[in-house]
């Protein structure tokens, strides 16, 4: 059973911290990871997609990817009240569906 | 691009009914997924096609769901003799294979199916 693990939270930042949201996952020959947010209510949008180990940056998103450890972060920049949702970790392997985490919750307040 | 559409928006049933949901992926994606949400968790896979072909279902996913895309285009969910824990929300979502990376997946709205 492939598994993508996620801290439920609440995560509560202030205006203008670093928010860290954190996800590991179970199947080694997982080869796409992705990060999406969902608003209550609404449906989850794409924000940053990473394939390779590293940092990725766009914005005020960073993912980054160890592989060796099975683990995928998200940092946010600057967190602005209008970041405030559940943000949802999902991996999967070329040419088989997109598993996702039960997602984060982070609250910034202002 | 008008993007993933869902019909109904919301479906309200009594136990026992048949459902049908249907999706409209982007036009050029020829993947084609659909998923379950209930409060309060992420999205549980439930099958996906390529074309009109489904080439992959949950093992979780009972026999009285059926999903069928004939045309490779627009794609039906079917949900027959409805229990009151099928109240979810069922996203659809679409992308175009790219080989050996994954593409992301767009999601539709939702349908949101209340069981009574």
């Amino acid at each position: 059973q492939k598994e993508v693990e996620q801290n439920s939270g609440p995560l509560s930042v202030p205006e203008g911290a670093i928010a860290s949201l954190n996800c590991t996952y179970s199947d080694r020959g997982s080869q796409s990871f992705f990060w999406y947010r969902q608003y209550s209510g609404k449906s989850p949008e794409l924000i940053m997609s990473i394939y390779s180990n590293g940092d990725k940056e766009d914005g005020r998103f960073t993912a980054q990817l160890n592989k060796a450890s099975q683990y995928v972060s998200l940092l946010i920049r600057d967190s602005q009240p209008s970041d405030s949702a559940t943000y949802l970790c999902a991996v999967n392997q070329a040419g088989t569906a997109l598993i996702f985490g039960k997602g984060t919750t982070l609250s910034v307040s202002s | 691009d008008t993007g993933v559409s869902q019909n109904p928006r919301h479906k309200i049933t009594k136990r026992g009914q048949n459902v049908t949901f249907r999706c409209d992926p982007i036009s050029e994606h020829n993947r084609l997924y659909w998923y379950r949400q209930t409060l309060g968790q992420g999205p549980e896979f439930l099958t996906y096609f390529q074309n009109e072909a489904q080439l992959e279902k949950s093992r979780l996913l009972s026999d009285r769901f059926s999903a069928e895309r004939p045309k490779g285009s627009f794609s039906t969910l079917e949900i027959q003799r409805t229990e009151q824990g099928d109240s979810a929300m069922y996203l659809c979502a679409s992308s175009l294979a790219l080989g050996a990376e994954g593409s992301p997946l767009h999601f539709g709205n939702g349908t949101r199916l209340t069981v009574t």
